[in-house]
């Protein structure tokens, strides 16, 4: 299966603690967003990458947040000092390249499920 | 600003009912794409189907149809002839701009719309 993976599937740390998430998106896709999605509520868009560079953020990327994407492949998504208000689900999705209709659709991973105690 | 509305919370059928799922949008762009999207308890968004703006032809794949009306900003979403295996979260979701380098590539999602098919 070449679908969007992220890792770990589930975090569970203390507040204050800072913690890593991974996404590895569809092979030869070249945009990879993160979202995250409390309980309840639709996904809320973080921000976007096209090939390593990052090109939209969210308000809701607060200087604590940060996601590189060094060559164009996966990413990781950072959070420094985690509040509980960070618990959540992150989702990593990934697009094609391209132009046309299909540029436009967006895969999502299975995510990863932050608590912060 | 985008706006995703799905006034339906939840929605209990008995299997082989026919379920209609509503989202309404609001945006001052003229080109635009919505989508909708199934979260099954497992958590992983399963693309169901995208139209752009100019393209208000409705579709019917299997069970599944969607209605889009421009006038009334609606993108709809009607499961024949449910099943249980139909129990899961919908989303409806819009993105502004068409094509590679045109408007954001953000998706705006609506609360969703918990659809339980009772067998």
């Amino acid at each position: 299966d070449t679908g969007v993976s992220q890792n770990p599937r589930h975090k569970i740390t203390k507040r204050g603690q800072n913690v890593t998430f991974r996404c590895d998106p569809i092979s030869e896709h070249n945009r990879l967003y993160w979202y995250r999605q409390t309980l309840g509520q639709g996904p809320e868009f973080l921000t976007y990458f096209q090939n390593e560079a990052q090109l939209e953020k969210s308000r809701l990327l607060s200087d604590r947040f940060s996601a590189e994407r060094p060559k164009g492949s996966f990413s990781t998504l950072e959070i420094q000092r985690t509040e509980q208000g960070d618990s959540a689900m992150y989702l990593c999705a990934s697009s094609p390249p391209g132009q046309g209709a299909s540029v436009n659709t967006q895969y999502f991973g299975p995510g990863t499920r932050l608590t912060v105690l | 600003a985008q706006k995703v509305t799905q006034a339906q919370t939840e929605i209990s059928v008995v299997e082989k009912e026919d379920v209609t799922l509503d989202c309404v949008y609001e945006t001052r762009d003229t080109t635009y794409y919505l989508f909708w999207y199934k979260q099954p308890p497992s958590g992983e968004l399963v693309f169901l189907i995208r139209r752009n703006s100019f393209d208000e032809q409705n579709e019917i794949s299997g069970r599944y149809s969607w209605n889009f009306q421009k006038s009334t900003s609606s993108f709809n979403f009607t499961i024949t002839a449910s099943q249980v295996v139909d129990s899961a979260v919908y989303f409806c979701a819009l993105r502004i701009g068409m094509g590679s380098g045109a408007g954001s590539y953000q998706l705006t999602f609506g609360k969703g719309t918990k659809l339980s098919v009772i067998p």
